[in-house]
């Protein structure tokens, strides 16, 4: 298997620009996590899923962001618009269920200038 | 406010000392783990602890979990430059997801 994968690797944006970061996770796997992480904040959850439903959206810091899981090999997490504190590395991971191992993606490092 | 504290939160130690690093809470958790994240990477999971007391060994590293399932600690005996990178904690305290630490961020000069 590939692992989780994540695309673009990197994105440079300009303030107020729509981002918008993939992921797709290990086949077979039934929970997806968004993290955000940063020097000031360390590792954040934004938003999980389970069987494609979204659980818990608690992290997500403002209506700014959405997340979406069409099916079980996709997500979606969209920042409108962005802002220069956005500028983060954001991970997706997948794990077989919410508590077994979380596999990593190796993260969209995001700048908005 | 964070469930999991970590400390120290850096440290920079010599080839082949030996360190340990902490991760409390006061929170009780059914279960704790450990990833590793390296430079430019995701954190990779180097082991799962369930059982208060238990205590894990992976080569070099052992690992601890607090009698009252509140705090682990990591042991690292003689570290080499490839053990660097951010060391996380992550425990499971309501069931359904894992909160992850504050992490130590360790460097191994040679």
């Amino acid at each position: 298997d590939a692992g989780v994968i994540q695309s673009p690797r990197h994105e440079v944006t300009e303030m107020g620009q729509e981002v918008t970061l993939r992921c797709k996770p290990i086949s077979g796997h039934n929970s997806l996590f968004w993290y955000r992480q940063t020097m000031m904040r360390g590792l954040e959850l934004l938003i999980y899923f389970n069987n494609n439903v979204p659980i818990d959206d608690s992290g997500m810091p403002e209506d700014r962001f959405s997340a979406k899981m069409p099916n079980a090999s996709f997500s979606t997490l969209k920042i409108q618009p962005s802002e220069p504190r956005d500028s983060a590395v954001y991970f997706c991971a997948s794990s077989l269920d919410l508590l077994n191992e979380q596999f990593f993606g190796p993260g969209t490092r995001l700048t908005v200038l | 406010t964070q469930l999991l504290e970590q400390s120290p939160q850096f440290l920079s130690i010599q080839e082949g000392e030996n360190l340990t690093v902490y991760c409390n809470s006061s929170s009780v958790f059914s279960s704790l783990q450990w990833y590793r994240q390296e430079p430019g990477e995701g954190p990779v999971l180097l082991v799962t602890v369930v059982t208060g007391g238990e205590v894990k060994k992976l080569k070099r590293l052992t690992f601890q979990f607090g009698d009252a399932r509140k705090d682990s600690s990591l042991h690292i005996t003689a570290a080499q430059p490839g053990d660097i990178g951010l060391y996380l904690c992550a425990g499971d305290a309501n069931g359904n997801q894992f909160y992850f630490g504050t992490g130590t961020s360790l460097t191994v000069i040679p």
